[in-house]
């Protein structure tokens, strides 16, 4: 079954406390993978699309790199202004649109 | 305005009633979707429209209804909802309905009572 699978579903740091979220597909024939950031009762908010295995993209304190089977999100040196909910999603040649992963809720405390 | 916007913003409504929400998109795309956000689920597409034509409906039931009257505009009428209908609908538009980035608007926060 196609799918896409975000983890942890929550994760709590403290400001300055780098860390990574994970979002790993079984999908067949993969076109682009995306991440958003969505803050509560917004709608998300694009941050970056990876096409091919080793491909990396950064912007400020976040770094997105793509592998044949998962893309993890880096967060370094988080700052409470970070915290928000982490959106992947993945366009696959079989399914003709974008499905989306639960999302991780990340908070990041002072 | 800029990007993508959705009106309004929040809606209550009760089952019989009808109301439509509307998006506009100030980017020049040609695909317009609308999706489902629920709480703690996966955003879930509802249509995807493509240079006006619909392209895709993901087994929404009938009592969702959708309209493109040009790439600019997409409308979702609402008529004899349920309560589980009760979610943030987003829309988002892409210069084609391919695997080109997806933009979203701010969302309807619906509530059916």
């Amino acid at each position: 079954e196609d799918q896409v699978t975000q983890s942890p579903e929550a994760l709590r740091l403290q400001e300055g406390e780098s860390s990574s979220l994970n979002c790993s597909y079984t999908v067949s024939g993969l076109r682009g993978l995306f991440w958003y950031r969505q803050d509560p009762g917004k709608g998300p908010e694009f941050l970056f699309t990876l096409y091919s295995a080793g491909e990396e993209k950064e912007k400020e304190r976040l770094k997105a790199t793509l592998t044949k089977k998962e893309s993890f999100l880096h967060i370094t040196a988080p700052k409470p202004e970070d915290s928000a909910t982490y959106l992947c999603a993945v366009y696959y040649n079989q399914g003709g649109k974008l499905i989306f992963g639960q999302g991780t809720e990340l908070s990041v405390k002072p | 305005e800029t990007g993508v916007t959705q009106t309004p913003r929040h809606l209550v409504m009760g089952m019989t009633n009808k109301k439509s929400l509307k998006c506009e998109q100030h980017l020049g795309h040609n695909a317009m979707y609308w999706y489902k956000q629920s709480a703690k689920k996966p955003l879930e597409l509802m249509f995807v429209y493509n240079f006006k034509e619909q392209t895709e409906n993901n087994s929404v039931p009938s009592r969702f209804s959708p309209e493109c009257p040009n790439s600019s505009h997409l409308f979702l009428h609402l008529h004899t909802l349920q309560p589980e209908d009760s979610a943030l609908y987003l829309c988002a538009s892409s210069q084609e309905a391919t695997s080109d980035t997806q933009y979203f608007g701010p969302g309807t926060r619906l509530t059916v009572l």
